[in-house]
């Protein structure tokens, strides 16, 4: 099965910084990548799709990249909001898996 | 809207059976375009993907769990439900049931499942 690992696995940011979190697979699974946000107590919630296409509702500071073993996860300016935690997953295989997940905390 | 809502036991004892079922309104669960499925996070940790029905009836479970998951749909109530068998302390975890196409787009909120004697 296909392995999924993140990093950083924290990041400590303030308002208004540029971050990205990367997230790489064990074996190449094309752009059938999401990113997800969770916050405290609440279930995740679809960020990106496809690797790179932003989910409706979100916002544009958001942005994905990346295809086949590496992809990144960039937030254009950071807003008190996006204090949160980010995961990965894979849909490759009908055997999905999702990364460890890297918390954004305020420096 | 759609609304998924899990349902069942909050504590389960050791070398027993977990059952969850999951409520589905506002959209019915016998479409072809989708997939039901559970996804489990344990306190503190990441998100873990267990297993997916499809429309089809074709399953799909984690091979770290598979011999103990089962997955499975009954459209005359417009529900799914998950059975995890043989627990212990390392199944506890919030239980999430989900709805995707390819990604998840619709979440449970979520119920937390403790296993302990």
């Amino acid at each position: 099965d296909i392995q999924m690992t993140q990093s950083p696995s924290t990041l400590s940011a303030s308002v208004g910084d540029r971050v990205t979190i990367t997230c790489r697979a064990s074996q190449s699974i094309s752009s059938w990548l999401a990113w997800y946000q969770q916050k405290p107590g609440k279930a995740p919630k679809l960020l990106i799709y496809k690797a790179s296409s932003l989910e409706s509702g979100v916002p544009s500071r958001f942005s994905g990249s990346g295809s086949g073993t590496e992809f990144t996860l960039t937030i254009s300016s950071l807003q008190p909001d996006d204090f949160a935690t980010y995961y990965c997953q894979q849909y490759n295989s009908y055997s999905f898996t999702f990364g460890p997940g890297t918390k954004v905390d305020i420096k | 809207q759609l609304q998924l809502q899990e349902s069942g036991p909050g504590l389960v004892k050791p070398s027993e059976t977990l059952s969850l079922t999951c409520t589905v309104s506002g959209g019915s669960i016998s479409s072809s375009s989708y997939y039901w499925g559970w996804i489990r996070q344990p306190p503190g940790k990441g998100l873990e993907w267990i297993g997916s029905i499809y429309y089809s009836g074709s399953t799909y479970y984690n091979p770290s769990l598979k011999s103990r998951v089962t997955i499975s749909v009954d459209t005359s109530k417009n529900q799914f439900s998950l059975k995890l068998s043989s627990v212990t302390a390392a199944d506890t975890a919030v239980y999430y049931c989900a709805r995707g196409t390819t990604v998840v787009n619709y979440w449970g909120q979520g119920t937390l499942v403790t296993v302990s004697s």
